[in-house]
């Protein structure tokens, strides 16, 4: 069956350090991936994805790689914010027949200090 | 577009007691799911519907049924409630690609 795992938080970091949030995957066929981020009171948002190997996707600075040879997409941010604060899911979506549920990882949390 | 909205944000129940939470979507789409959200646990699937009036059990289905009767709306039932379905309940709708959007949360707690 399909399996994500991600490091286990809280990830602390100070104003501008550089992040890396690991997350592996398990799964049948060719996945996309993807990275959400809960803030605090909030529903899920899609923050990037990848569809295919050697994919990067990115937004608002975060970046991650689909990279089949290591079943991986960790999370990597040059500079982080104090508004960066959040939860962070990795989570991996197949096309299972008749269904396009997403499997997601236990989250991490990330705390950036001033 | 108000995207995917949730009915209640909070609700606290008793041990049997009934409930139903309602999802909404305003984008058209086929797919709509059911998760739950625990701590140290990610999110889990609860049900899920590929279209209007149709249903699926998902990863953690016992204790609970939805109902599909318009495409726009996904309902989620405790017929009786249980303090182990004490969490955050999601709901997420998508079109055709695996991009999923999230309402914002119903918190439930049964006493």
């Amino acid at each position: 069956g399909n399996s994500v795992t991600q490091m286990e938080g809280p990830v602390t970091l100070s104003e501008e350090a550089f992040l890396t949030i690991n997350c592996t995957y398990t799964a049948t066929g060719y996945p996309s991936l993807f990275w959400y981020v809960q803030y605090p009171g909030e529903g899920l948002q899609l923050l990037l994805k990848a569809t295919k190997a050697d994919d990067k996707g990115s937004n608002k600075g975060f970046e991650a790689t689909y990279r089949k040879e290591t079943t991986s997409f960790h999370l990597e941010k040059g500079s982080v914010q104090v508004s960066d604060s959040a939860v962070y899911f990795c989570a991996l979506g197949t096309l299972d027949t008749g269904r396009r549920a997403l499997t997601f990882g236990s989250g991490t949390r990330l705390q950036v200090q001033p | 577009n108000a995207g995917v909205t949730q009915t209640p944000k909070f609700r606290v129940l008793k041990t049997g007691q009934s409930m139903t939470l309602l999802c909404a979507q305003d984008m058209n789409h086929e797919y709509m799911y059911w998760y739950r959200q625990d701590p140290g646990m990610g999110l889990r699937l609860i049900h899920y519907s590929v279209g209007e009036g149709t249903t699926a059990k998902g990863e953690v289905p016992d204790g609970y049924n939805v109902s599909r009767l318009k495409k726009q709306n996904f309902l989620l039932g405790l017929e009786s409630a249980a303090p182990s379905q004490t969490s955050v309940y999601f709901c997420a709708s998508s079109y055709l690609s695996d991009e999923q959007f999230f309402g914002p949360g119903t918190r439930l707690t049964v006493l």
